[in-house]
């Protein structure tokens, strides 16, 4: 099983600044069948990323994710208030699927 | 409009079973493959299963393997997952959600509201 170890665990930045988020992989994620999702307080995830560099349909060019092998990144320009929550990533490239164990992205 | 509907939740003691629904639509059900994810209360995400748009091929994460198994009706538009010898720590939110693109390997989008199942005694 691929684990996959997010950073940092809390992330605390204001409206406009960029957030960088890291996830390391145990082992290298076959294909970079690497995604990211974003899951608000009460609400279900919804991917933003995913083949570790492509936008899902209909998110904004704000967010960007890159890396391949075991180090990946989503990287967020420009924060909104909408973004805060937490973001997990999930490698697909190998059964199990697993998740990550998410960053929290608060608003300081 | 795509949708996904979770059904089946509910109160069930350790040890014994209950099967979950997904019902389908506003897509071509037949043509994707499908997931079965959790959320324990205030933790995070956990994969617990994947299926083949024609129901071949199915994978499992290693805390259900054995104990729960993921089927589909492609008649009825409908995704299961069958939960045997539930456990307490299986206590949580399970969402069904599509594969977006591709074939068995691919992420989850979107995804249904969530049923909730708590095991206690």
């Amino acid at each position: 099983e691929i684990v996959l170890t997010q950073s940092p665990g809390t992330l605390s930045l204001s409206p406009g600044e960029r957030a960088t988020l890291s996830c390391r992989a145990s082992q290298s994620v076959t294909y970079n069948y690497l995604a990211w999702y974003h899951q608000k307080p009460g609400q279900t995830p919804r991917l933003l990323i995913y083949g570790a560099s492509s936008r899902a349909t209909g998110i904004p060019d704000r967010f960007s994710g890159g890396g391949s092998g075991t180090d990946f990144t989503l990287t967020i320009n420009r924060l909104e208030p909408e973004d805060f929550g937490v973001f997990y990533c999930q490698q697909y490239g190998s059964s199990p699927y697993t998740f990550g164990q998410g960053t929290k992205l608060q608003i300081k | 409009q795509v949708q996904l509907v979770e059904s089946g939740g509910g109160v069930v003691q350790p040890g014994r079973s209950l099967r979950l629904s997904c019902a389908a639509s506003g897509f071509i059900f037949n043509s994707y493959t499908m997931h079965w994810v959790r959320q324990a209360p205030g933790k995070g995400l956990e994969w617990l299963a994947v299926i083949s748009y024609d129901g071949t091929n199915k994978y499992y994460g290693d805390s259900v393997k054995g104990r729960f198994t993921i089927s589909r009706d492609n008649t009825r538009d409908t995704l299961y997952l069958q939960m045997n010898s539930l456990r307490t720590q299986d206590t949580g939110v399970y969402f069904c959600a599509s594969g977006y693109r591709g074939g068995l390997e691919s992420p989850a989008e979107p995804w249904g509201q969530g049923t909730l199942v708590i095991v206690s005694s």
